[in-house]
């Protein structure tokens, strides 16, 4: 059974950092490539960033390029985002999720088959 | 940047089909992929590519994209289908459509 379990959000004031991680099982995690989704409060989905399986392609959305960082480690089967300078605009819940294109890049097929819970960041003073 | 752009709501009637549209230049040409949301859960994938059905997704729910607009269509509506529907496509990056709120009535 595939499982994404993200953690490392909380309450943080803005200008600060945060880094997220996310745990994969269920899958060979070095397969595919690897996304995170963010969903403010009573709003729709917003694609954060995404990394390819060996980390040759990273990508990011404009709303978080220069603040935010995706990583992976394989050999962990994590994923992670480390987020800097963040704002009050940030305050969402992150969602790890996979791939669903057996190829290890993200692309013009790229769909998100698995979610985690995701793991509510709060930017606020 | 690319757009999608979706209804905020529809409604339906148990047992009858519900139409969510998602539209977007020349969206015939791109992928799409489409998601429902319950309150309090993760979004869950339920077409890909257009047309493909995940496994485990009912054969009630199917898809299509043509011209400007993709259209999930689920036939017999259920009760438990009532969520939030989000459409997805890749522009350069991954877009999400703004998601359309499915009432069972």
């Amino acid at each position: 059974e595939v499982q994404l379990v993200e953690s490392g959000g909380g309450l943080v004031q803005p200008g600060r950092s945060l880094r997220l991680s996310c745990e994969a099982s269920g899958f060979t995690f070095d397969d595919y490539a690897m996304h995170w989704v963010r969903q403010a409060p009573g709003k729709g989905l917003e694609w954060v960033s995404g990394i390819s399986w060996h980390s040759d392609r990273i990508d990011y959305a404009d709303s978080v390029k220069g603040r935010f960082t995706i990583s992976r480690d394989n050999a962990k089967n994590s994923l992670y985002l480390q987020m800097t300078s963040l704002r009050a605009e940030d305050t969402a819940l992150y969602y790890c999720a996979k791939d669903a294109k057996l190829s290890g890049g993200f692309d013009m097929m790229t769909s998100f088959d698995y979610w985690g819970l995701g793991s509510l960041v709060t930017v606020s003073s | 940047s690319y757009e999608l752009t979706q209804a905020p709501s529809v409604s339906v009637s148990p047992g009858q089909t519900a139409s969510i549209t998602c539209s977007g230049d020349k969206l015939g040409q791109k992928y799409v992929s489409w998601y429902h949301q319950k309150p309090g859960q993760s979004p869950v994938l339920v077409i890909y590519q257009d047309t493909k059905r995940p496994s485990g997704i009912p054969e009630r729910f199917s898809g299509s994209n043509s011209g400007n607009t993709a259209t999930l269509t689920i036939s017999g509506t259920q009760a438990m289908d009532e969520a939030d529907y989000f459409c997805q496509a890749w522009d350069s990056s991954v877009v999400f459509g703004g998601g359309t709120k499915l009432t069972v009535l």
